[in-house]
């Protein structure tokens, strides 16, 4: 089946390390997008990518890291920069087309900082 | 699982009935309209969408309604059943910019 997988759906941090979201995708979607969704919170822009090797800030970039080393693959990196991270984290992906952006989404990844 | 409604907009149905959830939206340039349905501890889910040159699109047991003079935007549920207790998101965007989403409404279908 196609689709956009999330791991780990639970991870745990100490304060000061850097954690790997990873999100892959078999859908042969050419853009790739990371969302932060904190309690009562509609769902926040970090990084996207619309095509390999390339990726543009999204609207709470600061402390976190991506890469687009392949079209299937958009890991994030939380990095100790970012000063609040425990949230859930929402990868997703869609076919770049005229004037449709329907996203598929992933499962989410729960961050918690301990 | 995930808690993701805390302190939204909530709605309360019996079930059976029909819901109504709403959205405005900000951007007057916005074309495109999404609803998307996040179970906890799940990934939204797409459920509808309408263009703006559009005012009504119906799918299997939902309706988008679009009303761009006022901004508005619903989705209509008819029948509500206890699989449809979930957060309801909308989204906005202009040409092929990044889709905009709304901070979510839950609700809550009575047995």
């Amino acid at each position: 089946d196609g689709g956009i997988t999330q791991s780990p759906k639970y991870l745990f941090r100490k304060e000061g390390q850097n954690v790997t979201l990873s999100c892959e995708q078999n859908l042969n979607h050419d853009a790739m997008y990371w969302y932060r969704q904190d309690p009562g919170q509609g769902l926040r822009l970090i990084y996207y990518s619309q095509i390999v090797n390339d990726f543009q800030k999204g609207d709470i970039a600061e402390g976190y890291s991506v890469s687009r080393e392949k079209k299937e693959s958009f890991p994030l990196t939380v990095t100790s920069a970012q000063k609040n991270p425990t949230a859930f984290y929402l990868c997703a992906s869609t076919k770049i087309s005229s004037g449709a952006n329907v996203l598929t989404f992933g499962a989410g990844s729960r961050l918690t900082v301990l | 699982g995930e808690s993701v409604g805390l302190h939204l907009p909530t709605l309360s149905v019996q079930e059976g009935d029909n819901s109504i959830i709403n959205c405005a939206y900000s951007n007057s340039a916005s074309d495109y309209f999404i609803w998307y349905k996040q179970e906890s501890g799940k990934g939204p889910q797409f459920i509808i969408d309408i263009r703006s040159n559009m005012d009504k699109r119906q799918g299997q047991r939902v309706t988008v309604l679009l009303n761009k003079t006022v901004k508005h935007l619903s989705l209509q549920i008819a029948a509500t059943q206890p699989g449809d207790s979930a957060v309801y998101f909308c989204a906005e965007s202009e040409g092929n910019n990044r889709l905009a989403f709304g901070k979510g409404n839950q609700v809550v279908v009575i047995p």
